[in-house]
């Protein structure tokens, strides 16, 4: 079976500028999470979407979205893009039960300028 | 979620055990002991979870004290590909935080030949 899946692979944005990532969980998980890794850190949670409704939220502005299809896929939104949002940007994907463990995509590399 | 204490780096021979300890004096009993890795540049991948008793799969063992204070995560025969970053996470399963991880600055695992 395929594993999660995340577009793009890596992007050059600049300040001030939008961006939309793009993650394809695994076949039959319902649940995505989002998390940041800056530079030298461990991932950071971002968001945690279930059913297309969200789950849970960590610690960060407004500026970052998120959604969740029909089809399970989910797109994570950044506006007003900072230099400080150039992370690698990891997606998680797992069954509905709590008890499931989560599955990492291999993430996006955004560079903000 | 508890928090963890790991070694900042540790090496190992290749072909030896590597023995990685994680110290979560504060867990509570609903509190699972989760390991992923994180290969340079790479998502985090699963290696294996418990919540009191010793668990063994493919990639490694997870051995978990009686009072669940700590626990050593053992890979039996390392190999140059295991070297990562190996990180210990202490998750409760279950409410809303379920689809959240909180990774700490984990142990880098250097292995020699």
């Amino acid at each position: 079976d395929a594993g999660v899946t995340q577009s793009p692979t890596h992007l050059i944005k600049t300040r001030g500028q939008h961006v939309t990532l793009r993650c394809s969980p695994i076949s039959g998980h319902k649940s995505v999470s989002w998390y940041q890794q800056v530079l030298g850190q461990g991932p950071q949670f971002i968001f945690q979407y279930y059913e297309k409704e969200e789950r849970g939220r960590g610690n960060f502005p407004d500026r970052f979205s998120a959604r969740q299809f029909p089809n399970y896929s989910s797109e994570l939104n950044v506006n007003a893009l900072l230099l400080g949002d150039s992370a690698l940007y990891l997606c998680a994907s797992r069954k509905k039960g709590a008890q499931e463990t989560q599955y990492f995509g291999p993430g996006t590399r955004l560079l903000v300028l | 979620d508890a928090k963890t204490t790991q070694p900042t780096s540790m090496d190992c021979a290749e072909g030896r055990a590597a023995n990685l300890p994680c110290n979560h004096s504060t867990i509570s009993g609903n509190e699972y002991v989760y390991w992923y890795r994180q290969i340079h540049s790479q998502g985090p991948q699963y290696i294996i979870h418990g919540l009191k008793n010793n668990e063994t799969n493919e990639m490694a063992s997870l051995i978990i004290t009686e009072d669940r204070k700590s626990s050593t995560l053992i890979l039996p025969h390392a190999t140059l590909r295991d070297t990562a970053v190996y990180y210990c996470i202490v998750r409760f399963a279950g409410g809303t935080s379920y689809g959240k991880l909180t990774f700490g600055q984990g142990t880098i695992l250097t292995v020699h030949p």
